[in-house]
This record gives structure tokens, sequence and C-alpha cells, in this order.
């Protein structure tokens, strides 16, 4: 069965230090890449995806990430984080022939100091 | 901007009584979702919902649960008998076009069975 790996599940940055988050996913096949973000007391809000073409992708909150196949990773970076992006970091993946399910990561949750 | 709305926030209820849990799709959406996530584990899959019918089901969703869209806007998930496992935050999604679509998150409802 896929799986997704996030294997920071707790980070702690100080304001303006640059972040990495890493997510593995295990499915041979082609897929769908998702990064969700969970504020404190708000709903998952979507961060950014990939589908298809330029691997390097941008979102939103200066956010991006990239989708590197041969590694079977689609890691979220910022170059400099803020305060307000304290939050639980989730990735999600969606194999594109297998229906429209997300199957998530466990989460990173990111404590950034002021 | 058009929201996911979940209903209740907070459900407490005896082991072995039923629970329906109620969600408000975005108006124009086709696909809808149920997830769960119990406490310090993944958010997993429950069920998807295309065309008044179940698409996809997880293991998870057995004889015990179901899903119904009773009107032309409400998607709701009935427990018939609750276990204490079943405690969990359950998350409804939706979206318009499946796959590659960005599913949209409810803020939940914490589920307690005592």
């Amino acid at each position: 069965a896929q799986s997704v790996s996030q294997h920071n599940h707790h980070v702690i940055l100080s304001e303006a230090a640059s972040l990495e988050l890493g997510c593995n996913y295990s499915y041979g096949g082609t897929v769908n890449l998702f990064w969700y973000v969970q504020y404190p007391g708000q709903h998952l809000q979507l961060l950014l995806k990939y589908f298809s073409g330029d691997p390097l992708v941008k979102g939103i909150k200066g956010f991006e990430a990239e989708f590197i196949k041969s590694k079977f990773s689609f890691n979220l970076r910022k170059p400099s984080v803020q305060w307000s992006d304290t939050a639980e970091y989730f990735c999600a993946v969606n194999p594109n022939n297998a229906g429209n399910m997300l199957t998530f990561g466990g989460g990173t949750r990111l404590m950034v100091k002021p | 901007e058009p929201e996911v709305t979940q209903t209740p926030s907070h459900q407490v209820t005896q082991m072995g009584q039923e629970v329906i849990l109620r969600c408000v799709p975005i108006s124009n959406h086709l696909y809808f979702y149920w997830y769960r996530q119990i406490l310090g584990q993944k958010v997993e899959f429950l069920v998807s919902f295309y065309n008044n019918e179940i698409s996809e089901k997880s293991e998870i969703f057995d004889d015990q649960f179901s899903v119904e869209r009773p009107d032309g806007s409400n998607f709701t998930l009935k427990i018939r008998s609750t276990k204490l496992e079943d405690s969990a935050m359950y998350f409804c999604a939706s979206n318009l076009a499946g796959g590659t679509d960005t599913q949209y998150f409810g803020p939940g409802t914490r589920l307690t069975v005592l």
C-alpha cells in the first residue's frame, strides 16, 4: 500500500531562518502531490500542489516545493520563516490511477520563535 | 471565499449510539470526501462520493459507516453504533473535478465516544 512519510515531526526555528520539511512517498507510478497547512484553530488549507510540468512549484506565502521523481520526494521550503508560519504542515499524495483519495503524511509541527 | 462547513464542532456520545456528522460542501463542487484523524495519528481517508454514490472507500469504512447527500447542500456521515476507537476528528472535503483538483477541507468535527 502506498505511504507518505514526513520525517520531521517537530521543528522549532527562529524567525528569518530557512525551512525545509521532508516528504517521501512510496508509489511507483505517476502521482499528484500536495502540501496542506493547518494554522492553530483553523482548517486544512492548500499551500501548493504539483501534478505535472515544472517540478519546482511555488505556493502561497512564499512557500515552494520541489518534486524529485528519482527520490520519491516533495520537500517543502521557505527561505525565511515568520512567526505566523507556526502551524502543522501535511504532505499528501494522490496516485494518478487510484481515484481521488489523498494519502497523508503524519504532519510536521512547526514552531517559529519570534 | 466559499468554505466547507461542518456541524457540530464537537460531538460527545455514548458507545453504541448512532451519530450523524454534517457537512455543507462548497456549492458547485461535485466530489465529496470524509477523512478522519485519531489523536496523534495521520489523517486517513474514509470515503469519496460522486454522482450520488460512493466512488471509493477505505478499509476503515465498514458497515458501521454510511454517507448520504440528503438534499442539494448537505453531505452526512453516519456511524451506526459508535465504538471507543471511533473517537477522532472527522474532516469533510470537497472539490470540483476530483484527482488533481484541490480538496477544500472543513474545520472538522471532534467526535468523543465515551
